[in-house]
This record gives C-alpha cells, sequence and structure tokens, in this order.
C-alpha cells in the first residue's frame, strides 16, 4: 500500500527551529518528495521538493533520510505565519498524507 | 494570483443533478489534476490529465468524469451529485510530472443537498 504517514499535529514556539516528519516506507528510488502547506481557507502551497539530496530554499529545508523511508521538513525559525497544515506527497499515484496541523505559540 | 482559476467558487446542488467544475490555467502547463479535500482523509486525487484529450483516474475517481479539449481547461463533472460528493475541490496544475511543484487554485466547495 503506498502509504505517507504523518502525525495529526505539532505545536512549536515562536522563533524556534520546527521539524516536521513524513513516512514513506513504500516510496520508490523515483519517486520524488514533495511538502505542501495549507492556510485556512486557502488552496495548498508549494513549500519544496526532492529525490536524493537534502534541499534547501528560501522556506525551508528538506532533509531526506539515507533509505528514503522518511523525510523532514525543516522550518528555521516558525513565526506566527507558519501555522498552517503541512502535506507532505510522494509522485507515485500522486498520494498525499493527511498532514500536519502546525501550532505556533506566541 | 498563479495563473489558475477555479469556477464556481461555491455552489448548492441537489442530489441527482449533474455538476459541472471548471479549472482553467494560463500557464501552459502540461499536467492537471483534480483533488477532493474531506476532515480527517487531507487530499485524494480523482483525475489527472498528461495532455489533452489524456486523461487518466485516480485515487477515487468513482461517480466522476473529466475532460480536457484544450491544454487550458480542464473539467470535472459529476453525472449525478450524491451527498458523498459534498466535499471541497482543488485543480492543481505542474509543468511536468516528478520533478515539479503542484500551484493550486484556490477550491470550489461543493454541497450536495
Amino acid at each position: 500500500d503506498a502509504k505517507t504517514t504523518q502525525p495529526n499535529s505539532m505545536e512549536s514556539n515562536e522563533e524556534e527551529p520546527v521539524h516536521l516528519p513524513c513516512n514513506h516506507s513504500t516510496i520508490s528510488g523515483t519517486d520524488y518528495i514533495h511538502w505542501y502547506r495549507q492556510l485556512p481557507s486557502q488552496g495548498p502551497e508549494y513549500v519544496i521538493h526532492g529525490l536524493t539530496s537534502n534541499v534547501n530554499n528560501r522556506m525551508a529545508s528538506l532533509a531526506i533520510a539515507e533509505d528514503r523511508k522518511s523525510s523532514t521538513l525543516i522550518l528555521h525559525r516558525a513565526t506566527l505565519r507558519d501555522a498552517a497544515v503541512y502535506y507532505c506527497s510522494r509522485t507515485y499515484k500522486y498520494i498525499f498524507g493527511t498532514g500536519t496541523r502546525l501550532k505556533v505559540l506566541a | 494570483d498563479a495563473g489558475i482559476t477555479q469556477s464556481p467558487r461555491h455552489k448548492v446542488t441537489e442530489t441527482g443533478t449533474p455538476v459541472t467544475l471548471r479549472c482553467h490555467q494560463t500557464e501552459n502547463h502540461r499536467y492537471m489534476y483534480w483533488y477532493r479535500q474531506d476532515p480527517g482523509h487531507g487530499l485524494r486525487l480523482i483525475h489527472y490529465s498528461y495532455g489533452v484529450k489524456d486523461t487518466d483516474k485516480g485515487e477515487v475517481s468513482d461517480g466522476y468524469s473529466v475532460s480536457r479539449s484544450k491544454t487550458e481547461d480542464f473539467l470535472l463533472t459529476l453525472e449525478s451529485a450524491t451527498s458523498s460528493q459534498t466535499s471541497v475541490y482543488f485543480c492543481a496544475i505542474s509543468a511536468g510530472w516528478k520533478n515539479y511543484g503542484y500551484t493550486f487554485g484556490s477550491g470550489t466547495r461543493l454541497t450536495v443537498v
């Protein structure tokens, strides 16, 4: 079964780093890992994606395990505007996880 | 916004009636997708298209059909709406398959009464 699993919710203090995990234990060698976030009443927004190497952009970093069965989205300094639902996905069958609701505490 | 619009934004329809949702893009992207979002289920793929007249089924395609006669438009049709199809529907586009991120539309909230 091509499942992608994430914790339902996480909390972080403002200006602290946040590590959002995702398990994709059945991922294939050519399957990319994508992350999106969704603010209330909006469509999901692309955050980052990668295949094997760790990736960085202006929004976040993506750390991919050596066996590729898990990945971690890293927000280096959480702000109140980062409060959202974060989804990881894999390109095989375009499957999304059920998302992690991130709460950022002031 | 990012060159993708969905219409209508909200719709209420009666059980048994046909409904068509429209996704329009101005990015000339090859791939287009329809997802539904329900509490506890996240985003689930209904159908996708990899070119004009080229479509395929997703995870939850029963009760839905799609058409893509032009690059810019991807239509989702509920032939006979049921209450279980009450949901928020999102369209997404991407320039390519694996190594390209999606851009999502703002969604259509559909209520079937």
